[in-house]
């Protein structure tokens, strides 16, 4: 079975800083894609980011990039120049391209962004 | 619709009594989640509907809990003599599994409070 863990149940920063993430995953598939999902206090869930595993590229929108270390099986997220509309729980998940195409979520990290 | 959309958004029970939840999915999404968010913690994975599959109730919590969906349609999330340990946001998330189309789009959840 697939799992998604997220090691830092909270993190903090300054406005403008940079910020990184963890997750890591277990699996024994070769092909599948990965995300990174936001939760601000709305509840609404967003999609910041997702990876391709058989893409070697490193996925970037505006202020998130990925550091994608497939044979490490970790998937960070970096939000550059922080602000306060960060934020919020950000969430990694994986789902397989083949088999059981079930979205596996991490535990979630709680991201505060201080003016 | 051009979103997800769940109903209630918010639902105060008695406890002992049932609550039927509700999820419309974007027209055409064959893959329909149901998690709980309990305050402040992760998605916990529920029930997970894929096509004309059986479903995978590997989450459901207890026989308490059940859900249905007809086809590719709407879904109801039924829980049974509530406790008070069932107060959560309940989110669910529909999608297509097509290549990178598997990206799940969430409603607004369902804030249950059982008192």
């Amino acid at each position: 079975a697939q799992t998604v863990t997220q090691s830092q149940p909270e993190m903090s920063v300054q406005e403008a800083e940079t910020v990184t993430l963890s997750c890591t995953y277990d699996t024994s598939e070769n092909n599948y894609y990965l995300f990174w999902y936001k939760q601000p206090p709305s509840r609404q869930m967003i999609l910041v980011i997702r990876q391709e595993a058989y893409k070697q590229q490193n996925a970037t929108e505006n202020r998130f990039s990925v550091n994608f270390q497939k044979a490490a099986k970790s998937f960070s997220l970096k939000i550059s120049d922080s602000q306060l509309g960060d934020t919020a729980m950000y969430f990694c998940a994986f789902i397989p391209v083949q088999g059981a195409q079930k979205l596996v979520f991490g535990q979630g990290t709680r991201l505060t962004i201080n003016p | 619709g051009a979103g997800v959309s769940q109903s209630p958004s918010n639902k105060v029970t008695e406890k002992g009594k049932d609550v039927e939840l509700r999820c419309d999915p974007i027209s055409g999404h064959t893959a329909l989640y149901w998690y709980r968010q309990r305050l402040g913690q992760g998605l916990e994975f529920l029930i997970y509907f894929q096509g004309n599959s059986a479903p995978d109730k590997s989450g459901l919590p207890s026989d308490r809990f059940s859900a249905e969906r007809t086809g590719e349609s709407v879904s109801t999330l039924t829980i049974q003599r509530t406790q008070q340990e069932d107060s959560a946001v309940y989110l669910c998330a529909s999608s297509l599994i097509v290549g990178l189309n598997t990206e799940a789009f969430f409603g607004q959840g369902t804030r249950l409070t059982v008192v």
